[in-house]
């Protein structure tokens, strides 16, 4: 049981680069959301979905794309890197959060750190 | 953008003590508060579901409170240990949405 798994760990890229972060849980979770993290300003919530086909703007949505064709994955897509998105960032899955069903905590992977030049 | 504030910042204690922290948020539309905790070079991972006025908590030596009416949560560990240095993170839902607003955190390093 792999539980959330992110990948790549690491990435490098230049300014005005695309690329996709790859997200993946195997715990039949119909909510799975996106996070960057910065110095001083916590967890912030880019994208998030309830389920296969759904996704919805987070907090800090802008220069990002999402996009959940199956349960188990949901890929973040920087269409045009820039260095203001030089961060860490998490995926996190859950049965359900405010508002469905179920009311269970978030899953994190285990982030990937981007550097954009 | 909702505010959900945590206090203090950092903390630091000598082994053995107990302490708290608090996670202020708002009182208006609540569903539910997590908590986690947040090992260093690990992913976050949660303490604490937490729905209704006046709900506690309690996991080993860490247990919280819940305040919705006035729009706050404690959490508190006993007997700190140094395996409890990490930071503390609690995360706000309101109803109807289902957008998980975090707190900066509360950093906590325990001296042995």
């Amino acid at each position: 049981n792999a539980g959330v798994t992110q990948t790549p760990k690491f990435q490098v890229l230049k300014t005005g680069q695309s690329m996709t972060l790859q997200c993946a849980q195997d715990m039949n979770h119909e909510y799975m959301s996106w996070y960057r993290q910065d110095p001083g300003m916590g967890l912030r919530l880019i994208h998030y979905s309830v389920g296969a086909g759904i996704t919805d703007q987070g907090e800090v949505p802008n220069g990002y794309n999402v996009s959940r064709s199956t349960t188990e994955d949901f890929p973040l897509r920087l269409l045009s890197a820039a260095p203001s998105q030089t961060s860490v960032y998490f995926c996190a899955s859950s049965y359900g959060v405010g508002g469905t069903r179920y009311n269970s905590p978030l899953h994190f992977g285990n982030g990937t750190r981007l550097t954009v030049t | 953008i909702l505010n959900v504030e945590q206090s203090p910042q950092s903390l630091h204690v000598q082994e053995g003590d107990s302490t708290n922290f608090t996670c202020s948020f708002p009182s208006s539309n609540f569903y539910a508060l997590h908590w986690y905790r947040w090992e260093t070079a690990k992913s976050p991972e949660a303490l604490f579901v937490m729905t209704l006025n006046g709900d506690e908590k309690k996991k080993g030596r860490i247990s919280a409170t819940l305040n919705t009416k006035e729009g706050y949560s404690y959490l508190y560990i006993k007997g700190s240990q140094p395996e409890d240095s990490a930071t503390y993170l609690c995360a706000f839902i309101v109803g109807g949405y289902q957008k998980v607003t975090f707190g900066t955190g509360t950093k906590l390093q325990v001296i042995p």
